[in-house]
């Protein structure tokens, strides 16, 4: 039963170029959502979310968009650099449950 | 401030022989996880403590896993036997209230 789901293990995109990561999720009593970036050897450390009441929230040269409706997330990242290759987690939580459900990842290469 | 303190960071015994790690959360912490990650998944919640009380072990396999979180800071997770099926890497994260999570590096466990 995987209700957050990242369907791609991989992604690759030119230096400078808009990365997009997609996650989808099937519990409607989600009602936050975050995306972690994890680097070999390390945890994954924080990087943007979104609450549901929201439909984009922006950080920088990162981007959250929620589609409630779709149970669809996604993450922009523009430009694209190489030190944003990584793996990237999709999780989301409900504020009863207090526990994060993860993604299976997605490895984002910024090629030079 | 200090993150989120694992260690070993990397352990290898052999199956059936017992095995601890240890977490040191972020100051003044209430909450702390224990989340298993397996090779190319996300990370999936092992247990979660508020305070020395554990909230939340329904994933927990109590016929050989154990945790504890004395005086409600640190805390271990222990194996005993362990089995090959339980190499993975083991994290440990923290958090104030609902959300910011923080993970710590993690420790990578081989059983051969």
């Amino acid at each position: 039963d995987q209700q957050v789901k990242q369907n791609s293990p991989s992604l690759s995109v030119q230096e400078g170029r808009i990365s997009i990561l997609n996650c989808d999720y099937t519990n409607s009593m989600f009602d936050y959502f975050l995306w972690y970036k994890k680097y070999p050897a390390e945890g994954p450390t924080f990087l943007i979310s979104i609450s549901s009441i929201k439909d984009k929230n922006e950080d920088g040269r990162f981007t959250v968009f929620l589609n409630k409706s779709a149970k669809h997330l996604s993450l922009h990242i523009v430009p694209s650099q190489p030190g944003d290759s990584a793996v990237y987690f999709c999780a989301a939580s409900d504020e009863g449950a207090q526990k994060l459900v993860f993604g299976q990842g997605t490895r984002l290469t910024i090629n030079p | 401030e200090a993150g989120v303190v694992q260690s070993p960071r990397y352990k290898i015994i052999e199956k059936k022989q017992p095995v601890a790690f240890w977490c040191n959360p972020i100051s003044g912490h209430n909450t702390l996880y224990w989340y298993l990650q397996n090779l190319g998944q996300g990370p999936e919640l092992l247990i979660r403590y508020e305070n020395e009380e554990a909230v939340d072990d329904s994933q927990l396999p109590k016929d050989r896993f154990s945790a504890e979180r004395l005086k409600g800071v640190d805390s271990t997770l222990k194996i005993q036997p362990a089995e090959l099926g339980d190499s993975a890497v083991y994290l440990c994260a923290s958090s104030q209230g609902h959300n910011g999570y923080t993970f710590g590096s993690g420790t990578r466990l081989t059983v051969v």
